[in-house]
């Protein structure tokens, strides 16, 4: 596609279900990015992918979240048991190579009640 | 070890007057910098990046930033509002050979007619 695509746009869920969030690369991107950004702050990194391998997941706050890019395309970031502190906008972008500018999605924000 | 810091959560500029927008960075590699715009609802846009190359940087839009070494500082102006630059606008850094951008907290961008 055009742009980096993310999807649901908007997830409601209730505390202690778990999450799946989608994110659909720029054609051709190797490299791809999980942010969360929390209201009224910049979004913080959580987690990088070079094609299908994930090479940095220092900023997962904890086990809880997982994310995995099975076929060097299009990427899932899931929350376990989710928290009401988990409540915040998550952006993915791509990149051409890593050293190339990252290109972001629409984000998908997510309520936990 | 990279951070960046926006003055300012808040700017309101006249139609047609200057904006301003400041960004001071630190970072212990050579720093790549970065502005982004959201729009309400959006993703975050690409606006203009340094990447080592000339220190003024033109951007889209009639935006542009000066990288300023000396003052760790990446000023983002436009010479004239526009009641459409009205948005949220994010600095980042990461560094020479690494892939993790650092945001700044973010300046709201209002433009009074």
């Amino acid at each position: 596609g055009a742009g980096v695509s993310q999807s649901p746009r908007y997830k409601v869920t209730k505390r202690g279900q778990d999450v799946a969030l989608r994110c659909d690369p720029i054609s051709g991107h190797v490299s791809l990015y999980w942010y969360r950004q929390a209201l009224g702050q910049g979004p913080e990194f959580l987690t990088y992918f070079n094609y299908e391998a994930q090479q940095d997941k220092s900023g997962l706050p904890n086990d809880r979240f997982s994310a995995e890019r099975p076929e060097g395309s299009i990427s899932t970031l899931t929350i376990q048991r989710t928290e009401q502190r988990d409540s915040a906008m998550y952006r993915c972008a791509s990149s051409l190579e890593h050293n190339q500018p990252q290109h972001f999605g629409d984000g998908t924000r997510l309520s936990i009640l | 070890a990279q951070s960046v810091t926006q003055l300012g959560s808040h700017v309101s500029v006249s139609e047609g007057a200057l904006v301003l927008l400041r960004c001071n960075y630190s970072s212990s590699v050579p720093p790549y910098l970065f502005w982004y715009v959201q729009y309400p609802n959006q993703g975050l846009q690409l606006l203009l990046k340094y990447t080592s190359a000339a220190t003024l940087v033109k951007g889209i839009n009639g935006f542009e930033a000066e990288f300023k070494k000396s003052e760790t500082s990446f000023h983002l102006t436009k010479p004239s509002a526009h009641m459409s630059d009205a948005a949220e606008y994010f600095c980042a850094v990461s560094g020479l050979g690494t892939y993790k951008y650092i945001f700044g907290t973010g300046t709201r961008l209002k433009v009074l007619a």
